[in-house]
């Protein structure tokens, strides 16, 4: 696609249900990534995949936290029994296997609320 | 381990130029990169630097000194869309590749 594409674009959820979040990466992306971003908070790293091998998961909270991806394409990160801290707006970013001068591309990311 | 450090908030008037500093301790250096974030939106790409110097691109440009860890985001003739977080990011060898570690990102207020 032209663009990294998220979804949903906010979910509301009940504390302890489960979620599932979204990434479809830039055709051709190999490299794609997961971060956290609490309001008015700085990017937190959570996962990096390289095709559809994940060498970096150093960043995930919590054994609630997993994701995947598949033909290395679309990922899914997955929330389980979702706390009130979870709350966030979680971004996904693409890149070529070497990032070089084009750096990542980010989507417009996925605003999660646990009420 | 890596360490980027940039000031928190910066507040600047319209018309006026504006330096963002960032520093840098890494384990490996293969270029650093300013993102720019509107609130609520996702991070843009605004600049790259690999080489010790300035980069100018418009009414921006971004500076480098490897020697020193240092690089800063230097906006020119500010204008009240400027008001956004600017994220200093630097690209070094991670698990299986390169991988870019971001600072916690400036929030400039530009005022009349």
């Amino acid at each position: 696609g032209a663009g990294v594409s998220q979804s949903p674009s906010n979910k509301v959820t009940e504390k302890g249900k489960d979620v599932e979040l979204r990434c479809d990466p830039i055709s051709g992306h190999t490299a794609l990534y997961w971060y956290r971003q609490r309001l008015g908070q700085g990017l937190e790293f959570l996962i990096y995949f390289q095709g559809n091998s994940a060498p970096d998961k150093s960043g995930l909270p919590s054994d609630r936290f997993s994701a995947e991806r598949t033909g290395e394409s679309v990922s899914t990160l997955t929330i389980q029994r979702t706390q009130q801290e979870d709350s966030a707006v979680y971004l996904c970013a693409s890149s070529l296997p070497n990032p070089g001068r084009e750096g990542y591309t980010f989507g417009s990311g996925t605003r999660l609320t646990v009420v | 381990g890596q360490n980027i450090d940039q000031p928190t908030e910066m507040t600047a008037t319209e018309g006026a130029i504006v330096q963002i500093n960032c520093t840098y301790q890494t384990s490996g250096f293969n270029g650093l990169f300013w993102y720019q974030q509107h609130a609520g939106e996702a991070p843009t790409f605004l600049s790259y630097n690999v080489l010790d110097g300035l980069e100018e691109k418009g009414r921006f440009s971004s500076f480098l000194s490897r020697s020193k860890g240092y690089s800063y985001l230097l906006l020119k003739e500010l204008q009240m869309k400027d008001s956004a977080s600017y994220l200093c990011a630097v690209l070094a060898p991670g698990a299986g590749s390169y991988q870019l570690t971001f600072g916690k990102g400036t929030k400039l207020s530009v005022i009349p």
